[in-house]
C-alpha cells in the first residue's frame, strides 16, 4: 500500500542547532515533493518544492533534498530559532492529487 | 491581497442538516482542493478540482459533495452531516498540483 511517513514523535532541539527532518515515501514515484509549514489552528504554508530531477533545494536558512532512490526527503533548518516551532509537512505528487504526511512536530527551545 | 478566504470559520451543527462551506480565492487558480484534519491522521483530500466544471474524488470523499461553476468558488457541501465529519476543513488552491498550494484558514466543524 501506498504510505507517507515523518518522524511522529516531536523534535526538540537547541536554539541555534540544526533541525532534520524526515519524510520517507513508498510504493509513490513523485515528480516532486513539497514541504509546508503549519502552526496551531492555522492552514499549512508553503516553503519549499523539489522537482525528482534535483537533489537539493535552498531558501535562506531552509535546505530539502530528495533522493528517488532511497524514496527519501529531508528537510533542514539551520541556525534555528524558538519562531520555527511549528509542525512540518511533506507532501507528494500522487497524480491529480497532493498527498500529505502525517507531519512532524518541531520545538526550538532557547 | 492574494488569499483563499473560507466561511464559516467554526460551525456547530447537528446530525442531518444540511450545510455548505465557502471557500473562494482570488488569485486565478485553476486547481483547488478541500481537505480534512485529524489528529493522528494529518490532512486527507475529500475532492479536488482541475478546472470549472472538473472535480474529482480525494481519498475521503464518502458523505462530501463539491462544485465548481465558476473558477474562483469551490463550495463544500455536507448533506447530511454525521458525527464522523467532526473535523477542521481546509481548502487550498494552486496553479496546478506541482506548483505551491495556498490554503485557507480552516472552518472547525462539530456535528453533534
Amino acid at each position: 500500500s501506498q504510505k507517507i511517513e515523518q518522524n511522529s514523535e516531536a523534535l526538540n532541539i537547541q536554539e541555534g542547532k540544526t533541525a532534520t527532518l524526515t519524510c520517507n515515501y513508498t510504493n509513490y514515484s513523485p515528480a516532486y515533493l513539497q514541504w509546508y509549514r503549519q502552526d496551531p489552528g492555522r492552514g499549512p504554508v508553503f516553503l519549499l518544492l523539489i522537482r525528482e530531477n534535483e537533489k537539493e533545494k535552498r531558501k535562506e536558512r531552509l535546505k530539502v533534498t530528495f533522493d528517488t532512490t532511497l524514496k527519501q526527503s529531508l528537510f533542514h533548518i539551520t541556525a534555528s530559532q524558538p519562531a520555527d516551532s511549528a509542525t512540518y509537512l511533506c507532501a507528494l505528487e500522487g497524480g491529480n492529487k497532493l498527498v500529505f504526511g502525517a507531519g512532524t512536530i518541531l520545538r526550538v527551545k532557547s | 491581497e492574494a488569499q483563499v478566504t473560507q466561511n464559516p470559520r467554526y460551525l456547530i451543527t447537528v446530525t442531518g442538516k444540511k450545510l455548505t462551506v465557502t471557500c473562494s480565492q482570488n488569485m486565478n487558480h485553476e486547481y483547488m482542493s478541500w481537505y480534512r484534519q485529524d489528529p493522528g491522521l494529518g490532512l486527507r483530500q475529500i475532492y479536488y478540482s482541475m478546472n470549472v466544471e472538473v472535480t474529482d474524488k480525494g481519498d475521503v470523499p464518502e458523505g462530501y459533495k463539491v462544485s465548481r461553476k465558476e473558477k474562483r468558488n469551490f463550495p463544500l457541501i455536507l448533506e447530511s452531516p454525521s458525527p464522523n465529519q467532526t473535523s477542521l476543513y481546509f481548502c487550498a488552491s494552486g496553479p496546478s498540483t506541482d506548483y505551491e498550494q495556498y490554503f485557507g484558514p480552516g472552518t472547525r466543524l462539530t456535528v453533534t
